[in-house]
């Protein structure tokens, strides 16, 4: 079955530095793997995903992810924070063992914190 | 282009009380309709799914249930409210064909029960 873990709740960086926020998965199957970013009383939205070919993923807002099959990961970062990242941010890994139901398996959540 | 709805917004109903939520799509046919929620602090629960008019799946055992009549059309409802219903409930669709899992999310509903 896949699995989604979010390494660190909480991660708190200051205006200009480097984002990282770190996602783990498990699949049997090769993933279709998603981030998500959601603003206070919002819905989710897509950032990037990754389904076949090119393992580096460049999304909006200037964030980027990395498929690594070998370390079964898929990292979000992002070069230069802006006081605007500051958001919840959700790794998702597509549940492919059922069928078509396009359902998703999401991590827990890192709330990005942006420090001025 | 495609664009979800949900209302209403917010709704602040008693303890006891029934419920409905509603969300729909525009601008597809035969999505899949997934309801989510979210409570304090806590990350995404799936509650139910939908591939199909009439066809629901529950993920989790709770006091609500979900309703598909019409192809864009999903609802949320409860016929007697618990405060551990309180929460932001979320709506989502995805394209029907395999491979595009990509899940579109709704602006969402602060529900809270008193």
């Amino acid at each position: 079955a896949q699995s989604v873990t979010q390494l660190g709740s909480h991660v708190s960086v200051s205006e200009g530095a480097l984002v990282l926020l770190r996602c783990n998965y498990s699949s049997s199957v090769p993933p279709y793997l998603f981030w998500y970013v959601q603003y206070p009383n919002q819905g989710l939205q897509l950032l990037l995903k990754y389904t076949t070919g090119a393992t580096l993923v460049k999304g909006i807002n200037g964030f980027e992810a990395e498929f690594k099959k070998s370390e079964t990961s898929f990292h979000l970062s992002k070069p230069s924070a802006h006081m605007s990242d500051a958001a919840e941010y959700f790794c998702a890994v597509s549940d492919k063992g059922s069928s078509n139901t396009g359902k998703l398996i999401f991590g827990q959540g890192t709330t990005l914190q942006v420090k001025p | 282009s495609q664009t979800i709805h949900q209302w209403p917004a917010t709704l602040v109903q008693p303890v006891g009380s029934p419920l409905s939520l509603e969300c729909t799509v525009e601008g597809t046919s035969n999505p899949n309709l997934y309801w989510y929620r979210q409570a304090a602090g806590r990350g995404l629960q799936l509650l139910f799914y939908s591939v199909g008019i009439g066809q629901i799946s529950s993920e989790v055992p709770q006091n609500l249930s979900a309703s598909r009549p019409q192809d864009r059309q999903f609802i949320l409802s409860s016929k007697k409210l618990l405060l551990s219903d309180s929460g932001f409930y979320l709506c989502a669709w995805s394209p029907r064909e395999r491979g595009t899992d990509t899940q579109y999310f709704g602006p969402g509903t602060r529900l809270t029960v008193l």
